[in-house]
């Protein structure tokens, strides 16, 4: 049980476009789904919360306009890299929350998406 | 803010051998302390948890540990075998969860 998905896996886009990244609760529902970036042989880096039906709450330094997030609902949330510039190619993590089983704090995450930002 | 820190950064051991990585932290309202294994390339996979009110937990060839009053918590894996090797990463939460900066552990044939 407990398995996140992320889609796509790995990107690559032009410098200046848009790309969406969606993440998804498979067999439980998520009212708390979070988005981190991490760099190569560094830490997790937390850019945002996401609750179902309610705005993101982003952490400092985390500009919302280029990181758009949306969790529409229960079991998908969306993490938008808007006019992507090259430094912006990472790995992005998504994970969630099951608020609704015995392990309410529990994390799981999702494999990942390498993007590429040419 | 919690503030988590981990050691070693790096830990190579023998295979069979025991491998130890300890995390301290900052805010005493943390109260779940689970511990990640990041493979090259996938993302971090929950390995064991412990919580604030158990003082030890075990599974298999895992162990985790926890002291409140000192702040810290550590991973104990036994037995170490080529695959455990990966980075480990701990985390400190009290709803949102501060991670460490990861060990990287390599198991030697």
């Amino acid at each position: 049980g407990a398995v996140v998905s992320q889609h796509p896996s790995r990107v690559i886009c032009k410098s200046g476009t848009s790309v969406k990244i969606e993440c998804r609760s498979l067999d439980f529902q998520a009212t708390t789904m979070f988005w981190y970036r991490q760099f190569p042989k560094q830490s997790l880096m937390l850019m945002a919360t996401s609750n179902e039906g309610s705005k993101a709450t982003y952490e400092q330094g985390v500009e919302k306009d280029k990181f758009l997030i949306n969790h529409a609902s229960l079991t998908l949330s969306t993490l938008t890299v808007t006019s992507a510039h090259p430094e912006d190619s990472s790995f992005y993590i998504c994970s969630a929350i099951d608020r609704g089983g015995s392990l309410r704090e529990t994390q799981y995450f999702g494999p990942g998406t390498r993007l590429l930002v040419l | 803010g919690e503030n988590v820190e981990q050691h070693p950064s790096t830990l190579s051991v023998q295979e069979g051998d025991s491998a130890v990585i300890k995390c301290t932290y900052s805010d005493s309202a943390s109260n779940y302390f689970p511990w990640y294994k990041q493979e090259l390339g996938k993302g971090p996979q929950l390995i064991i948890d412990i919580r604030s009110n158990v003082g030890e937990k075990k599974d298999q060839r895992i162990a985790v540990t926890l002291n409140k009053t000192a702040k810290h918590f550590s991973l104990h894996i036994t037995e170490t075998q080529p695959e455990d090797s990966a980075v480990y990463f701990c985390a400190a939460s009290e709803g949102k969860s501060t991670f460490g900066d990861g060990t990287t552990l390599t198991v030697k044939p």
